[in-house]
């Protein structure tokens, strides 16, 4: 059975810095790109960060660029957000996203999703 | 940026009849269009990938179609489990983008 299992959410304030972990399991961790997408409260969905199944390949949305930086460890079965400079409207349920396609490669269609853990920017 | 913009915001429909939302992109992604269906509280969950193809496990009754920027989801006859928000995703151009919602609720 494939779970996601996100952690490392909480109340930071506006300039500071947190770091999601995504715990992986039930699935060959390594062959599938991953994904973090967010939802702020009573919002949609915003994707926000994609990695290849190798990590070699990163891709970011533009209202994160430069701020968050994603990551994976394949011998660890988990994925990493690093998000750096924190503002108010980064405050969101942040899901980790496993990829369909067992390509490595990033198409970004989600066939399981984590819980989500909730992230609050505020002083 | 893609935008992909949905229509009706609310979607009113009685249950055992049939609903149709719709998903307007702002240029074409071919067919690198995905539904999903997301429930208070809940992740969202896949239901159709290439604008037409069904997840696994997704009932029948959810069907996908369009090309390029027009792209339909039909549900063809309503259960009380089918009453949630639905967003469209397009995965052709980065940054990849969903649509802002249409919540389907019970007349």
């Amino acid at each position: 059975e494939v779970q996601l299992l996100e952690s490392g959410g909480g109340l930071v304030q506006p300039g500071g810095s947190l770091r999601l972990s995504c715990a992986a399991s039930g699935f060959t961790f390594s062959s599938y790109a991953m994904s973090w997408v967010r939802q702020a409260p009573g919002k949609g969905l915003e994707w926000v960060s994609a990695i290849s199944g190798s990590g070699g390949s990163t891709y970011y949305a533009d209202s994160v660029k430069g701020r968050f930086t994603i990551s994976r460890d394949n011998s660890k079965n988990t994925l990493y957000l690093q998000m750096n400079s924190l503002r108010a409207e980064d405050t969101a349920v942040y899901y980790c996203a496993k990829d369909l396609f067992l390509l490595g490669l990033i198409v970004t269609v989600f066939d399981y999703w984590g819980q989500g853990t909730l992230v609050t920017v505020s002083s | 940026e893609i935008v992909m913009t949905q229509s009706p915001a609310t979607l009113s429909v009685s249950p055992g009849e049939r609903a149709t939302l719709s998903c307007r992109a702002s240029q074409s992604v071919s067919s690198n269009l995905a539904w999903y269906q997301q429930k208070p509280g809940q992740a969202p969950r896949l239901l159709i990938y290439g604008a037409s193809t069904r997840a696994t496990g997704i009932p029948a009754r959810f069907s996908g179609s369009g090309s390029g920027t027009e792209f339909t989801l039909t549900i063809s006859s309503l259960q009380s489990e089918d009453f949630a928000v639905y967003y469209c995703q397009q995965y052709n151009n980065w940054p990849h983008t969903f649509g802002q919602g249409t919540k389907l609720e019970i007349k």
